[in-house]
């Protein structure tokens, strides 16, 4: 079983549909949890760390379920400029910072 | 604030080459990582670097080996290229003091093993 699994799209959306990423995780020892954003070709970037009360940046939602070890981010209102791969991560260590990344799941978002 | 440069961007290699990537780590960052990302996969960390030393290393056979220098940038050496090394290779630089606040990444070097 992979370490990070998470949907294997790719997810094709109007402009304003709400899409839902769903991740999750193997090791119950892993201590954060992220949301990156890759555009083709380019490095990943931070979108959102995921906390276990949830949380929310503007039109993004990212939930942790420790006890089902799920990760899930939701994004509302979508726009053109939110196609990308979003790939879900985990951090096992805390001094070993060492990231574990998913697959990523392509988002398109047509006009 | 200069970000996390890399260098070369692209890179031609034939099999059983080797060849060294660099990365320049951003100001005030003191640990370079790096990462292997293959087409249509997520990046696979091969590892880190702390205070000139590996601090963490992934599934990577030993050709794959790296240096830290007192400046805190780093180099990543491949001996005896495969294939399979063809891969999109990343470097990303955190500040780790008891804590890591998080990493910045490069653009990567686009490694192609012909």
């Amino acid at each position: 079983r992979k370490e990070v699994e998470q949907d294997p799209g790719p997810f094709n959306v109007p402009e304003g549909a709400t899409v839902a990423f769903n991740c999750t995780y193997s090791n119950s020892a892993s201590q954060s949890f992220f949301w990156y954003r890759q555009d083709c070709r380019k490095e990943p970037k931070l979108l959102m760390s995921v906390y276990s009360s949830g949380n929310e940046d503007g039109r993004f939602t990212a939930q942790l379920n420790r006890a089902s070890q799920y990760i899930s981010l939701l994004i509302r209102d979508s726009k053109l400029s939110d196609s990308a791969t979003y790939l879900c991560v985990v951090n096992r260590g805390v001094s070993n910072y060492k990231l574990t990344f998913g697959k990523g799941t392509l988002l398109t978002v047509n006009p | 604030e200069t970000g996390v440069t890399q260098s070369p961007t692209h890179l031609i290699k034939t099999r059983g080459q080797q060849v060294t990537l660099r990365c320049s780590s951003q100001s005030g960052h003191n640990t370079v990582s790096w990462y292997q990302q293959a087409l249509g996969q997520g990046p696979q960390f091969i590892f880190q670097y702390y205070r000139e030393e590996e601090n963490g290393r992934g599934n990577f056979p030993p050709r794959f080996s790296g240096l830290q220098f007192p400046n805190y940038s780093s180099e990543l050496n491949v001996n005896a290229l495969e294939l399979d090394d063809s891969a999109l290779y990343l470097c990303a630089s955190s500040l780790l003091d008891g804590f890591n606040y998080g990493y910045t990444f490069g653009s990567g070097t686009r490694l192609t093993v012909v």
